[in-house]
């Protein structure tokens, strides 16, 4: 079983809102990692978007909207990656890791189709 | 200004060798950790390596005893050392800043391994 799953695809029209997951493996708790969440747009370099452990540790990437938001939810032990008021150059995929076991792990990646 | 400038990408027979470096400007790369991160032709994000202000460095299993990671700080770049070359590496090679990527990332140089 991977460290980090994500659903391949996720679809949302523009204005709403975008909810992402990233499941942790049984046995890593969510509460215990910071959430790191990677944009990257085709043809482009991935960006650092934020990352999210707790309400108090958390961390908005430079010149990120606050439009994007990180949270969990220990009791599915999933990092969640929102956003909200989407535009249609929201497209792309996005990636959490954590630093696990002295690895930086990604999960597979999310691929946001706006329409 | 954080700029990232990779360069030693190229085309290399399976076998062979490649050394990729990252210029960096706007920090002190002595006092910053740094990693690669890999990305194959249509694939998700993979990290190579990294390696902290400390010199600690860390591998992903895929490149462990054949990539080596390290920095000259004197010419404030971080190195990969990238031997026995084999087709699956072939991809574009990011330096990002941190263990996490947490910051502007390199736009990258295209390692292929091909006979």
């Amino acid at each position: 079983q991977p460290v980090l799953t994500q659903p391949t695809s996720l679809s949302a029209s523009p204005g709403a809102s975008a909810r992402f997951t990233c499941t942790l493996r049984s046995g890593i708790n969510v509460g215990t990692y910071r959430i790191y969440w990677y944009q990257q747009k085709p043809g482009s370099l991935p960006r650092y978007l934020l990352r999210y452990r707790s309400d108090s540790d958390k961390y908005q990437g430079s010149g990120v909207p606050s439009r994007f938001s990180g949270s969990n939810d220990a009791a599915t032990n999933v990092g969640l990656l929102l956003i909200s008021g989407l535009h249609s150059e929201d497209e792309a995929d996005y990636y959490c890791a954590i630093w696990y076991s002295g690895t930086w792990v990604f999960g597979g990646g999310t691929k946001l189709t706006v329409l | 200004e954080v700029q990232l400038l990779e360069s030693g990408g190229g085309l290399i027979q399976p076998g062979g060798s490649l050394r990729l470096s990252c210029v960096v400007s706007g920090f002190t790369l002595s006092t910053h950790a740094m990693s690669w991160v890999r990305q194959a032709p249509g694939k998700g994000l993979e990290w190579v390596s990294s390696v902290t202000e400390i010199d600690t460095t860390y591998y992903a299993d895929s490149v462990k005893g054949r990539f080596t990671i390290s920095r000259d700080t004197s010419k404030n770049t971080l190195l990969l050392q990238m031997n026995s070359l084999r087709v699956e590496d072939t991809a574009v090679y990011h330096c990002a800043p941190g263990l996490m990527g947490d910051g502007d990332w390199g736009q990258g140089t295209r390692v292929t391994v091909s006979s």
